[in-house]
């Protein structure tokens, strides 16, 4: 079964700096997403950014963006730029490709923290 | 573009009681799924409806969690009786493609 670790229970960053949020994963499978998503305290759960695993590419949304090691099984999530409206839980989820069960398997998430 | 809309946000029930949430996905998104989220933990799947199939409830306490999608929109999940593990929130989303998109959830509190 395919696992997800997020191994930073909470982060925190200064207002305008940088912080990186690690994720690993454990999958047999060679075609896969990726995803990190953003829940901030009012829980809807928004997509932040996503890496198909075909594309060797890292996935960049504006001052969001990946580090995706395939090979060491590893996605990161680089914030630059942090704004106060980033402060959140964020998770990281896997998702097989293709057909059958299309679940997200999620990590527990880590807390970012802005602080002004 | 209405996103995924649930209610209602938050219930409290006492253990034994019944109680049901409702989900409305997307417009034009076949497939629908709910999640558990216990608090400090990140959601996992209890149901995935394909349309109005039922694609995988592996991890739906069948003995007092049920689910059903209706003419393949709407869909509502009931538990009945509560305990007070079922404490979370639960989390509705859809997709049409690759990308799942959450609605606000419910947040469930069991007494």
């Amino acid at each position: 079964a395919q696992t997800v670790t997020q191994s930073q229970p909470e982060m925190s960053v200064q207002e305008a700096e940088t912080v990186t949020l690690s994720c690993t994963y454990d999958t047999s499978e060679s075609d896969y997403y990726l995803f990190w998503y953003k829940q901030p305290p009012s829980r809807q759960m928004i997509l932040v950014i996503r890496q198909e695993a075909y594309k060797q590419q890292n996935a960049t949304e504006n001052r969001f963006s990946v580090n995706f090691q395939k090979a060491a099984k590893s996605f990161s999530l680089k914030i630059s730029d942090s704004q106060l409206g980033d402060a959140a839980m964020y998770f990281c989820a896997y998702r097989r490709y293709g057909g059958g069960s299309e679940k997200l398997v999620f990590g527990k998430g880590t807390k970012l923290t802005v602080n002004p | 573009e209405a996103g995924v809309a649930q209610s209602p946000r938050y219930k409290i029930i006492e253990k034994r009681q019944s109680v049901a949430f409702w989900c409305n996905p997307i417009s034009g998104h076949a497939t629908l799924y709910w999640y558990q989220q216990i608090l400090g933990q990140g959601p996992k799947l209890l149901i995935q409806f394909q349309n109005n199939g039922v694609v995988d409830d592996s991890q739906l306490p069948k003995d007092r969690f049920s689910a059903e999608r209706l003419k393949g929109v709407d869909s509502t999940l009931k538990i009945q009786p509560a305990k007070l593990e079922d404490s979370a929130v639960y989390l509705c989303a859809s997709t049409a493609t690759d990308t799942q998109y959450f609605g606000p959830g419910t947040r469930l509190t069991v007494l």
